[in-house]
């Protein structure tokens, strides 16, 4: 299966600063990956679809101004989580978009 | 979109015991997958199963699918410490490979 690697795997910001959280796709090309959010003790909450040299689509209820993503080419793939707030802390995962999805092995964010 | 509910929502049983955890859900699918995740860590495909398909093996992991019931269970066999996760069930939603995961069981396997 594909390996999928993110950079940072935690990190602590403060209030209403910008945080970005990297996605790389180390041995598949991704025209498409996932990023989800999970909160502590929950199941994973899909937040948008990136498409390499295209817009993002995002899901229902999620800020496409607040939480930014680029997928400027066929390995990479950003979130780049804007003007963070406490209740933005939480475990954000990408993943490959075939049928069986491969992740990445997630960041954790705490905004204080 | 859909959700599967997953039961129970956590079990502890001890190193050698089976642990089987189901899922229901309540719109027809195509396929079913089971995944894996270890505390903090991204998430493990284990097993998709089709809606032609009853029964899949993998290892010591068995998958079945009913989909009159609308459900699915996952048995571990001879469990492990080292199966000690979150297992999640997961139903394609809304096209391009998408996937809405269940509510997840926790598993704690003891020596």
């Amino acid at each position: 299966g594909a390996v999928v690697s993110q950079h940072p795997s935690w990190v602590i910001c403060k209030s209403g600063t910008s945080v970005k959280i990297e996605c790389r796709s180390l041995d598949f090309q991704a025209t498409t990956m996932f990023w989800y959010r999970q909160f502590p003790k929950q199941s994973l909450m899909l937040m948008a679809t990136s498409n390499e040299g295209s817009k993002a689509t995002y899901e229902q209820g999620v800020e496409k101004d607040k939480f930014l993503i680029n997928h400027a080419s066929l390995t990479l793939s950003t979130l780049t989580v804007t003007s963070a707030h406490p209740e933005d802390s939480s475990f954000y995962i990408c993943s490959t978009a075939q049928e069986t999805q491969y992740f990445g092995p997630g960041t954790r964010l705490l905004v204080l | 979109s859909q959700q599967g509910e997953e039961d129970p929502q956590a079990l502890s049983i001890q190193e050698g015991e089976n642990a089987t955890m189901n899922c229901s859900y309540k719109t027809s699918i195509n396929n079913l997958q089971w995944y894996r995740q270890n505390s903090g860590r991204g998430l493990v495909h284990l097993i998709l199963i089709r809606s032609n398909e009853r029964e899949k093996h993998s290892g010591r992991l068995r998958v079945t699918l009913d989909t009159s019931k609308k459900s699915s269970s996952l048995l571990i066999t001879a469990s492990r410490a080292a199966d000690t996760a979150s297992y999640f069930c997961a139903l394609p939603t809304g096209g391009g490979n998408k996937l809405t995961f269940g509510t997840g069981t926790q598993l704690k396997v003891e020596l």
